[in-house]
């Protein structure tokens, strides 16, 4: 039972275009996501998170949108950098309760932003 | 400042044996995560601790267990090593739940 589905495993945009990478989840007690950028053979590395509570948060470059209703969030990355060519990762976070501390991860999508 | 280490970066081990892997949070932090990385089942979740406490456990086998000590470093172990268990273990970090984690560059254990 995947809780947290990436369904584009890759994605390939070209430098100084719009990155739009998508996460969807079934969960609705989840009420803090997040997401990773990870290269191979290293740790995954925070990007940026939003809160339930919200619907848009900003960092820079990337912006998360999440839609509760849908149970769907997306990153945008504005401009994309050949640099940005990774594997991005969104997981979902239920601070409260059992589940503390216990990130569940989509299965990753793999960005390529060509030059 | 320091980030989230874990040792040793690589591991070879044969089946049957058993694992020590060992990870030291950034100073401060006291929740301290693992979860495995496969090509097949992505980033999966081990188990947490939290002031020495396992607050919360994965669905894995019980040849995997873990630690944490007074200093908030953390230990996990796998008993009889299977081929299946060949992954990146990584270690995460955080000041409680609700501040996001960093994790460390992690282990590759290869089980031959």
């Amino acid at each position: 039972d995947q809780q947290v589905k990436q369904n584009s495993p890759s994605l390939s945009v070209q430098e100084g275009r719009i990155s739009i990478l998508n996460c969807d989840y079934t969960n609705s007690m989840f009420d803090y996501f997040l997401w990773y950028k990870k290269y191979p053979a290293e740790g995954p590395t925070f990007l940026i998170s939003i809160s339930s509570i919200k619907d848009k948060n900003e960092d820079g470059r990337f912006t998360v949108f999440l839609n509760k209703s849908a149970k769907h969030l997306s990153l945008h990355i504005v401009p994309s950098q050949p640099g940005d060519s990774a594997v991005y990762f969104c997981a979902a976070n239920h601070p409260l309760g059992s589940n503390t501390g216990k990130l569940i991860f989509g299965q990753g999508t793999t960005l390529q932003v060509k030059p | 400042k320091a980030g989230v280490t874990q040792t040793p970066r690589y591991l070879i081990k044969t089946r049957g044996q058993q694992v020590t892997l060992s990870c030291s949070p950034i100073s401060g932090h006291r929740s301290v995560s693992w979860y495995q990385q496969t090509p097949g089942q992505g980033l999966q979740f081990l188990f947490e601790y939290f002031s020495e406490t396992q607050r919360n456990k994965g669905n894995f086998p019980g040849r995997f267990s873990g630690r944490q000590f007074s200093n908030s470093r953390s230990e996990m172990n796998v008993s009889t090593l299977e081929l299946g268990d060949s992954a990146l273990y990584l270690c995460a970090s955080s000041w409680g739940p609700d501040y996001g984690y960093t994790f460390g560059s992690g282990t590759r254990l290869t089980v031959v």
